[in-house]
């Protein structure tokens, strides 16, 4: 079965860091590109990132350009999300989602995580 | 990166067909057939209905289609059940290895 468990959320200050993990299973993990979407508290959904499943290339939108680095260990079939200089805005319920492609390019992302929540606040 | 428009909420008795709309810009929608659309019930993990405009993944009810003219971008659910009742949103491939999803539309089955 295909299946996405996400990890790592938790309560931090503003200006804290965290480290969010994705572990795959039920699919060859390499021959996808992964991504996160986050859905802050009554808000919509928001594209974060994404990894290329080809070589590695990491893509930003721009609200988290700098902070938020994604990263994968393709031999532990596991996705990373390091987020740093955190801030109220981030606050979010963070999904795991893979790609229909290998590559960035889709448009469309075909299995999704449970999600897990960071919260932001002093 | 702004979101794509999509109206906040439609409604509908069963059996009836609704249209979401989701507009863009020539920056996304306009510029690739590449919209998806996922329907996501509170509690759950978003489930993708359409992908490349008008397709649909296996399992997915063809209750589901999808199609863009311009701009924007429309799923229609026809036959409406009860279980169809969610928020749906759209996304967009946006250029540069960028995604951009819809402010999102909740359905309410009447």
């Amino acid at each position: 079965e295909v299946e996405l468990v996400e990890s790592g959320g938790g309560l931090v200050q503003p200006g804290g860091s965290l480290r969010l993990s994705c572990a795959a299973s039920g699919f060859i993990f390499s021959s996808y590109a992964m991504g996160w979407v986050r859905q802050a508290p009554g808000k919509g959904l928001e594209w974060v990132s994404a990894i290329s499943g080809r070589d590695g290339s990491t893509y930003y939108a721009n609200s988290v350009k700098g902070r938020f680095t994604i990263s994968r260990d393709n031999s532990k079939n596991t996705l990373f999300l390091q987020m740093n200089s955190l801030m109220a805005e981030d606050t979010a319920l963070y999904y795991c989602a893979r790609d229909i492609g290998r590559e960035v390019d889709t448009g469309a992302m075909g299995v999704w995580g449970k999600g897990t929540t960071v919260t932001v606040s002093s | 990166q702004s979101a794509l428009t999509q109206p906040v909420s439609v409604s509908g008795s069963p059996g009836q067909s609704i249209t979401i709309s989701c507009t863009g810009s020539s920056r996304d929608v306009g510029s690739y057939n590449l919209v998806s659309w996922y329907q996501h019930h509170p509690g759950k993990a978003p489930k993708l209905m359409i992908y490349e405009g008008t397709k649909r993944p296996s399992g997915v009810s063809n209750r589901f289609s999808g199609s863009r003219s311009g701009n924007t971008a429309s799923l229609t659910v026809s036959g409406l059940q009860a279980e169809d009742e969610a928020d749906y949103y759209c996304c967009s491939y946006a250029g540069s290895h960028t995604y951009v999803f819809g402010t999102g539309t909740k359905v309410t089955v009447l």
